[in-house]
C-alpha cells in the first residue's frame, strides 16, 4: 500500500464547476497536510495547509481533513482554466519525522471553457 | 519568484561526467532539502540539510553527493550517473526541519538528462 495515494486523473471538469480532488494516506499518526499545485514545467507551489479535522477555506479553495478515515480533500469552487494543473498532497508523519514530507503522485486537473 | 533558485534549468550530461546542481534560498529559512521527480512518480526526498549539517539521506546512491556550505545554498555534486537518474530535481527549503507543521518552498528545478 501507498503511504500515500491519490487518484491520478485526469480528473476534468467544466468552468465554473466544483473540483473535488482526494487524498489518503495510510500512517494514522499523521500530523500535517499540504496541498500544492504544480504547473507543467514549474515547481510545486503551496496552496494549502491542514492539521486539525473539518474544513479550513482560503478563498476558492477548502481543505478538508478526516483522520478518522485518514483522509484529506481540497475542493475547488468556480473552478477556472487557469486551475488547470497538477494538485500534489503531501503528509508529515510527525513531529518525529521532521520536516519530511511523503508526497503522492498527484492528480491532474483539467478545468474546460 | 518562489524565493528559491536553482540553476542551471536544463542539464544533459553523459555518464562519465562530473556536474552539480545548485541551489540558493533567500527566505532566511534553515533547512534545506534535494527532491528527485520522475515521470508518474511522486517525489521522492532525498537529503534533508539543517543548519548546513546533514539530518536525512534517504538511501540515495553514493554518485549523488550533496554539499551545504552555509543555510543559504545547497549544491548536488553528480558523478557516473546512470540513465534512470534522468529526472526533474527540485530544492526545496523550510524555516527548520525538526518541525512538522512546516511548508516547503520549491524551486523551479533542474531537468537532468543522461545520454
Amino acid at each position: 500500500q501507498k503511504e500515500v495515494e491519490q487518484n491520478s486523473g485526469p480528473l476534468s471538469v467544466p468552468e465554473g464547476a466544483i473540483a473535488s480532488l482526494n487524498c489518503t494516506y495510510s500512517d494514522r499518526g499523521s500530523q500535517s497536510f499540504f496541498w500544492y499545485r504544480q504547473y507543467s514545467g514549474k515547481s510545486p507551489e503551496l496552496i494549502m495547509f491542514i492539521y486539525s479535522n473539518g474544513d479550513k477555506e482560503d478563498g476558492r479553495f477548502t481543505a478538508q481533513l478526516n483522520k478518522a478515515s485518514q483522509y484529506v480533500s481540497l475542493l475547488i469552487r468556480d473552478s477556472q482554466p487557469s486551475d488547470s494543473a497538477t494538485y500534489l498532497c503531501a503528509v508529515n508523519r510527525g513531529p518525529d519525522q521532521g520536516g519530511k514530507l511523503i508526497f503522492g503522485q498527484g492528480t491532474e486537473l483539467s478545468v474546460k471553457p | 519568484e518562489t524565493g528559491v533558485t536553482q540553476t542551471p534549468r536544463h542539464l544533459v550530461m553523459g555518464m562519465t561526467n562530473k556536474k552539480s546542481l545548485k541551489c540558493e534560498q533567500h527566505l532566511g529559512h534553515n533547512a534545506m532539502y534535494w527532491y528527485k521527480q520522475s515521470a508518474k512518480k511522486p517525489l521522492e526526498l532525498m537529503f534533508v540539510y539543517s543548519l548546513e549539517e546533514r539530518v536525512e539521506n534517504n538511501s540515495v546512491p553514493s554518485r549523488f553527493s550533496p554539499e551545504c556550505p552555509n543555510s543559504s545554498h545547497l549544491f548536488l555534486h553528480l558523478h557516473t550517473l546512470q540513465p534512470e537518474d534522468s529526472a526533474l530535481y527540485l530544492c526545496a527549503s523550510s524555516q527548520d526541519s525538526d518541525r512538522d507543521n512546516q511548508p516547503q518552498h520549491f524551486g523551479d528545478g533542474t531537468r537532468l538528462s543522461i545520454l
